[in-house]
């Protein structure tokens, strides 16, 4: 089967740094994409990887090990607005595979 | 960057009503647009797949008679909620893939809120 796990829930400090960890198990692997979503929006792209290594953008960073079934979310100099819902994406097999999401808190 | 927009952002209807909501891409062609719907607190559910001339592709545990999908021109795809329960009562997101430099990116509708009574 296709299965993709994150943490439901993580909370950091405003201004500290915070790994939002994914793990995928799927028949194929064309990318993986990380979406921020806060309550009630739609989710807005974030990052996209499909060859090994970290992808670098502004405060964002994302990860990914394809041997591993593996990607993180780094997001640094945490800011009130990170407040959110940020998913986990697979492209397998012409289909977009979703995680549940990791609820993000961040309190001042 | 490309803009999808859905109609309405929110309705409120009674019990036994149909309820239709439109997923537009603003400034690019989709001849493929997706359909989710996402309960309180739970990640997004693919519902189907809009294509653009022909029947929609749906999830299993869809019922394709009650959520009508029609995929008409290659900036439109309406999905119909048939007579809605309150069951259904959720969010309603639609998205349409767009080539990026190396990928094709999701662009989301800003997403519909149906509270059926």
């Amino acid at each position: 089967g296709q299965n993709i796990d994150q943490p439901t829930e993580m909370t950091a400090t405003e201004g500290a740094i915070v790994q939002i960890n994914c793990t995928y198990q799927t028949s194929g692997f064309n990318g993986l994409f990380w979406y921020q979503q806060h309550a009630g929006e739609a989710p807005t792209f974030l990052s996209y990887n499909v060859l090994d290594g970290l992808e670098e953008k502004g405060r964002f960073s994302s990860f990914l090990s394809r041997s591993k079934g593996y990607s993180y979310l780094l997001l640094k100099e945490l800011q009130m607005k990170d407040s959110a819902s940020y998913l986990c994406a697979v492209y397998s097999n012409y289909q977009l595979i979703w995680g549940a999401g990791t609820k993000l808190i961040i309190k001042p | 960057g490309a803009v999808v927009s859905q109609h309405p952002s929110r309705v409120i209807c009674k019990s036994g009503t149909s309820v239709k909501i439109e997923c537009r891409s603003l400034d690019f062609q989709a001849t493929t647009m997706f359909w989710y719907r996402q309960f309180p607190k739970q990640s997004l559910m693919l519902m189907a797949t809009s294509n653009e001339g022909s029947k929609a592709t749906y999830e299993q545990g869809v019922e394709k008679d009650k959520f009508l999908i029609n995929h008409a021109s290659l900036t439109l795809s309406t999905l119909t909620v048939t007579s809605a329960h309150p069951e259904d009562s959720s969010f309603y997101i639609c998205s349409a893939p767009h080539r990026q430099d190396t990928h094709n990116e999701q662009f989301f509708g800003p997403g519909t809120r149906l509270t059926v009574l």
